[in-house]
């Protein structure tokens, strides 16, 4: 159970913002949510994460709803580079860390 | 950068056999875990390590055991490979930060094959 719901599959056109939404509607008070991407033969890179606020790195932003049931990840110009699988994933705070749970994820297409 | 090193990319052996998978990593972190990824499972979560000489189990620890004799490196062993252990393994580690929210660090894998 990844306790997350993403769709399975987006589309984007090189250059444009791309937004990946992610649905987690039985989040407690003290799950952070980590967005990781796995390109193909690689093992998932980290991109960002994020508790309460909107967060901002060199690779992405991270927009959570105030109710915090629900996020988006933010591409600002997606770059063929940036054709990969996203997970959206709860972390348990104070919980076995590691035990992260990887959903299905959605794996984003981008188009030159 | 952190860098996570797998030791091999791609391994062939057979059933019966005593497999050992190998992981170092160069940033002094505290965690290290071991996953495997399969398709339409995803990644799930076999051991992981908060310090040198401690395990704990994940969610699917049968038939696996783990090693942690410095902090660098973190090995998996499969006592006697079978067929459904056929799969992508992946090594991470992680800061040992009280809040558990610091960013895993993976591998590029090593992709077991189990004839």
């Amino acid at each position: 159970d990844a306790k997350t719901t993403q769709p399975n599959s987006m589309e984007s056109n090189e250059e444009e913002p791309v937004h990946l939404p992610c649905n987690h509607s039985t989040i407690s008070g003290t799950d952070y949510i980590h967005w990781y991407r796995q390109l193909p033969s690689q093992g998932p890179e980290y991109v960002i994460h994020g508790l309460t606020s909107n967060v901002n790195n060199r690779m992405a932003s991270l927009a959570i709803a105030e109710d915090r049931k629900s996020s988006t990840l933010i591409l600002h110009r997606a770059t063929l580079r940036d054709a990969a699988v996203y997970y959206c994933i709860r972390t348990n705070y104070g919980g076995s860390q590691g035990n992260l749970i990887f959903g299905k994820g959605t794996k984003l297409s981008v188009k030159p | 950068d952190v860098k996570v090193t797998q030791s091999s990319r791609y391994l062939v052996k057979r059933t019966g056999e005593k497999v050992f998978l190998e992981c170092v990593q160069d940033m002094d972190h505290e965690n290290m875990f071991w996953y495997r990824q399969d398709p339409g499972l995803g990644l799930r979560l076999i051991y992981f390590s908060y310090d040198v000489k401690m395990k704990e189990k994940g969610d699917i620890p049968e038939g696996y055991s783990v090693s942690r004799e410095k902090k660098e490196r973190f090995s998996l062993i499969l006592e006697s490979a079978s067929t459904n252990q056929t799969s992508m393994y992946l090594c991470a580690s992680s800061l040992g930060d009280t809040s558990y929210n610091s960013p895993l660090h993976f591998g590029n894998g090593t992709r077991l094959t189990v004839t």
